[in-house]
């Protein structure tokens, strides 16, 4: 079953540009989480965001959580061709304990 | 990727094989997944395991196995009952703590031909 689903599908922007990602959720969920994914390799965790939290930041990330809208969005500020890559949200999934939903990703890519 | 080892990174089978992938993990972590990838998609739960020697199943696992005998391994067999095994293959683990947070391996590309 899909939690959440992530908008744009694949977003292309300039070296130094912002790029902003976007996730919407079904259920309730008490955190959600964005991880990052090169091309052809494993899923890298980035940023955890509780229910109770509106907004984090981690560096060049900045993640906000509207659980009223049951959405989040991921900004990456002063992009860089390193930061090509594929974008997932991910929720907790149904009652077993560390199960995760991910969404169905944001292909970014960077152009320098 | 640190931590999560996932051997082999390309795998070749012929149809009709079993073929096992392996991972292992030197995190300490309780739970591990194993999830499958397919182009352009987002990830779909095969097996996950909390605790040595219980593992469930998740949303796909018709034509996969799983065996937890040990804290730091978690091997899954792509049986041949499997229709549609050429995948990208992830493996990840985490704590049985509140963040959730999953550490992935860097996965293994299987091909059936």
């Amino acid at each position: 079953s899909q939690q959440g689903e992530e908008d744009p599908q694949a977003l292309s922007i300039q070296e130094g540009e912002n790029a902003t990602m976007n996730c919407s959720y079904k259920t309730s969920i008490n955190n959600l989480q964005w991880y990052r994914q090169n091309s052809g390799r494993g899923l890298v965790h980035l940023i955890l965001i509780r229910s109770n939290e509106r907004e984090k930041h981690s560096g060049r990330l900045r993640v906000t959580l509207d659980t009223s809208k049951k959405s989040s969005s991921l900004l990456i500020t002063a992009s860089r061709a390193a930061d090509t890559a594929s974008y997932f949200c991910a929720t907790p999934s149904g009652t077993s304990y560390g199960k995760l939903t991910f969404g169905q990703g944001t292909i970014l890519t960077v152009h320098p | 990727d640190g931590g999560i080892t996932q051997s082999p990174k390309y795998l070749f089978r012929k149809e009709g094989q079993n073929v096992t992938l392996s991972c292992e993990q030197n995190l300490n972590h309780d739970a591990m997944y194993w999830y499958r990838q397919d182009p352009g998609q987002g990830l779909r739960l095969i097996y996950y395991s909390q605790i040595v020697n219980d593992f469930q199943k998740g949303d796909i696992a018709e034509g996969y196995s799983v065996s937890r005998e040990k804290k730091e391994s978690f091997p899954l067999t792509v049986t041949s009952a499997q229709k549609n095994p050429t995948a990208f293959y992830l493996c990840a683990s985490s704590m049985m703590a509140v963040t959730y947070e999953q550490y992935f391996g860097p996965g293994t590309r299987l091909t059936v031909t």
